[in-house]
């Protein structure tokens, strides 16, 4: 079974500061790992993901994360947010490949100009 | 760039009816999903579709839904009998290649129980 903590229901930052969202996960299997991001009104968009390989990946709007299996994290950082990031993000995470996805409770991202 | 598309975007429903949610997934794609957002809560798995059955549902997946894939191209979700906590967002997703692990969202369906 997996399951994933996001730390923080709210994060605000002023524009052009760092961005850090928070994610933990529990997982019995290898996990693949998925950040989403949905904007008002919207559905969700797949920011980046986790598979295998480099621990480290990048993804959309500048948006990386760097897996640890060791703290069992998955945090999303952008080194100097922008206006357009304010929106709510999504930590998710599956067990084997194309396997349903278990989302965090999400993280609202406020922007102050 | 192909999309999930969902329609409709808001339906309203009297308890008790019967209410259709359609998706036409992306063209070419094996793996089909319905998930939920309940208003201020996190998104939940209801179901996956693959190969023409369900491949696995959740606890919220009871009697009262189904899904179908009538044809090459639309995913439906049926709720039989709806109830007031059925209200929520519903979201359609798929999934390409076995290796990809991606799913793709759509911009899913507001759905009110009065």
């Amino acid at each position: 079974a997996q399951s994933v903590t996001q730390l923080g229901s709210h994060v605000s930052v002023s524009e052009g500061a760092l961005v850090l969202l928070r994610c933990n996960y529990s997982s019995s299997v290898p996990p693949y790992l998925f950040w989403y991001v949905q904007y008002p009104n919207q559905g969700l968009q797949l920011l980046l993901k986790y598979t295998t390989g480099a621990t480290l990946v990048k993804g959309i709007n500048g948006f990386e994360a760097e897996f640890k299996k060791s703290e069992t994290s998955f945090h999303l950082t952008k080194p100097s947010a922008h206006m357009s990031d304010a929106a709510e993000y999504f930590c998710a995470v599956s067990g084997f490949g194309n396997e349903k996805l278990t989302f965090g409770t999400g993280t609202r991202l406020t922007i102050i100009p | 760039e192909p999309e999930v598309t969902q329609t409709p975007s808001h339906q309203v429903t009297q308890m008790g009816q019967e209410v259709i949610l359609r998706c036409v997934p992306i063209s070419n794609h094996l793996y089909f999903y319905w998930y939920r957002q309940i208003l201020g809560q996190k998104v939940e798995f209801l179901v996956s579709f693959y190969n023409n059955e369900i491949s696995e549902k959740s606890e919220i997946f009871d009697d009262q839904f189904s899904v179908e894939r009538p044809d090459g191209s639309n995913f439906t979700l049926k709720i039989r009998s709806t109830k007031l906590e059925d209200s929520a967002m519903y979201f359609c997703a798929s999934g390409g290649q076995a290796s990809s692990y991606e799913q793709y969202f759509g911009p899913g369906t507001r759905l009110t129980v009065t």
